[in-house]
């Protein structure tokens, strides 16, 4: 049971380059989730969608974008690579929203922008 | 805005040692908070979640309590062992948007 899956790992970017991070669940939920975790702070909701062929800014949106074609794939995108992205970035998912709603992450992927 | 905080950012105690984690949030207009532990390398996992109209939540050896009213969580964990070693994590869920706000997480290391 692969649960959430991300690719890739780790990666490493000079500034204004461009990448996309896929997040993959085989858990067939609706909703999902892109979060970046900094040293010293919680975590920081990028993006969501709650559906296939939805999305919807989350906290700190800018300089990323997303999509979500199929309902299992949550693609993160980064146009123009900063230092300030450097980061260690969470995908996760969940079933619909409701009072026992949890949300199932994957390993996470480090990114060092240069 | 909500904001979360968890206070210590790091502790080390001995192994068999009962502690406790603490969590605190300034709107106390939550949906639910949950517990998460994050172990190095690895993704966050969901411990206990408690709703907003609960007092608290156990499994095993865990406890997590709620206080709505003070705009606190408590993390329990009873007889401590080196594989609980770990960064613990809360997120409160607002009545409103439904958006997980998450504290930065206390780091803990149990010695054997």
């Amino acid at each position: 049971n692969a649960g959430v899956t991300q690719t890739p790992k780790f990666r490493v970017l000079k500034t204004g380059q461009s990448m996309t991070l896929l997040c993959a669940q085989d858990m067939n939920h609706e909703y999902m989730y892109w979060y970046r975790q900094d040293p010293g702070m919680g975590l920081r909701l990028i993006h969501y969608s709650v559906g296939e062929g939805t999305t919807a800014k989350g906290e700190v949106p800018d300089g990323y974008n997303v999509s979500r074609l199929k309902k299992q794939n949550f693609l993160l995108g980064l146009e123009s690579a900063a230092p300030s992205q450097t980061s260690v970035y969470f995908c996760a998912s969940s079933n619909v929203a409701g009072t026992k709603e949890t949300q199932y992450f994957g390993p996470g992927t480090r990114l060092l922008v240069l | 805005k909500q904001e979360v905080t968890q206070i210590p950012a790091a502790l080390s105690v001995p192994e068999g040692e009962n502690l406790v984690l603490n969590c605190s949030f300034t709107d106390s207009a939550i949906y639910n908070l949950q517990w998460f532990r994050q172990d190095p390398g690895k993704g966050l996992t969901s411990l206990l979640l408690i709703q907003s109209s609960q007092r608290e939540q156990t499994s095993g050896r865990l406890n997590a309590s709620l206080d709505k009213s003070s705009g606190r969580s408590t993390l329990y964990i009873a007889a401590s062992q080196p594989g609980d070693s770990a960064t613990y994590l809360c997120a409160v869920r607002g009545d409103s948007n439904y958006q997980l706000i998450w504290g930065a997480g206390t780091k803990l290391i149990i010695k054997p």
